[in-house]
C-alpha cells in the first residue's frame, strides 16, 4: 500500500520560514494537499493540488511537489500557526493516504 | 454556508456496533462524495472510506474492509458510517468530510466513539 512520511516535529522562530516535508514514492506524479489541525479541532485544508490556497488561507502558506517530496512552506510564521500538519494524496489502489503528521512548534 | 453536522458521542462495549451520521447543508448533497476519517487519541488521521453520494458507490480502506459500511440518504442529505465488532482500539474521533477531487474541503466537528467494557 502507498505510504507518506513526514518528520514528527519542526520548530521555527516567529517571523521565520517553516518547511514541512512529505515523502512518498513518485509523489510528484500525484496531487498533494495539506491540512492544519489545532488541538481539539477538526482539520482545515490549507493547500490543495500541490500549491493552491483555499479561500481564507493566508498567503504565507504555500506548497510545492516534485519527485518524491511535497513541501509545505509557511513564510513569516506566526504563533497562531502552531499546529499539526498532515499531508494527503490519493492513490488509485490504496485510496486516500495521510502522512503521519508533523507538529509545528513556534518558539 | 456549507456545514456538516455529526451525531453525538457514543459509548459502546467491545463487540458492539456503532452508526454515526453526518447531515450536510448549504450545498447539493448528491453532487459530492463524502469521506470518513478517524483519529485515535494522539494519533494520525486515518482514512476509512468514502461514498459517492450520487450513485452510492463506495470504496473502503483495506484496514476496515468487512467491518465498515458507509451509506447515504439523499432525501435527508445525510451520510452514515457503520462500524461493527468494536474493540478498544476503535476508540477515536470519527469525522465526515466532503470530497473535492480526492481531497477534503469541509469537515464535520467529529463524533467521539469510546469503546470500553
Amino acid at each position: 500500500s502507498y505510504e507518506l512520511t513526514q518528520p514528527p516535529s519542526v520548530s521555527v522562530s516567529p517571523g521565520q520560514t517553516a518547511s514541512i516535508t512529505c515523502s512518498g514514492d513518485k509523489l510528484g506524479d500525484k496531487y498533494a494537499c495539506w491540512y492544519q489541525q489545532k488541538p481539539g479541532q477538526s482539520p482545515v485544508l490549507v493547500i490543495y493540488q500541490d500549491n493552491k490556497r483555499p479561500s481564507g488561507i493566508p498567503e504565507r502558506f504555500s506548497g510545492s511537489n516534485s519527485g518524491n517530496t511535497a513541501t509545505l512552506t509557511i513564510s513569516g510564521t506566526q504563533a497562531m500557526d502552531e499546529a499539526y500538519y498532515y499531508c494527503q494524496a490519493w492513490d488509485s489502489s490504496t485510496g486516500v493516504v495521510f502522512g503521519g503528521g508533523t507538529k509545528l512548534t513556534v518558539l | 454556508q456549507v456545514q456538516l453536522v455529526q451525531s453525538g458521542a457514543e459509548v459502546k462495549k467491545p463487540g458492539a456496533s456503532v452508526k454515526v451520521s453526518c447531515k450536510a447543508s448549504g450545498y447539493t448533497f448528491s453532487i459530492y462524495a463524502m469521506h470518513w476519517v478517524r483519529q485515535a487519541p494522539g494519533q494520525r488521521l486515518e482514512w476509512m472510506g468514502w461514498i459517492n453520494a450520487g450513485n452510492s458507490n463506495t470504496k473502503y480502506s483495506q484496514k476496515f474492509q468487512g467491518r465498515v459500511t458507509i451509506t447515504r440518504d439523499t432525501s435527508a442529505s445525510t451520510a452514515y458510517m457503520y462500524l461493527s465488532s468494536l474493540r478498544s482500539e476503535d476508540t477515536a474521533v470519527y469525522y465526515c468530510a466532503r470530497d473535492k477531487g480526492g481531497l477534503m474541503d469541509v469537515w464535520g466537528k467529529g463524533t467521539t466513539v469510546t469503546v470500553s467494557s
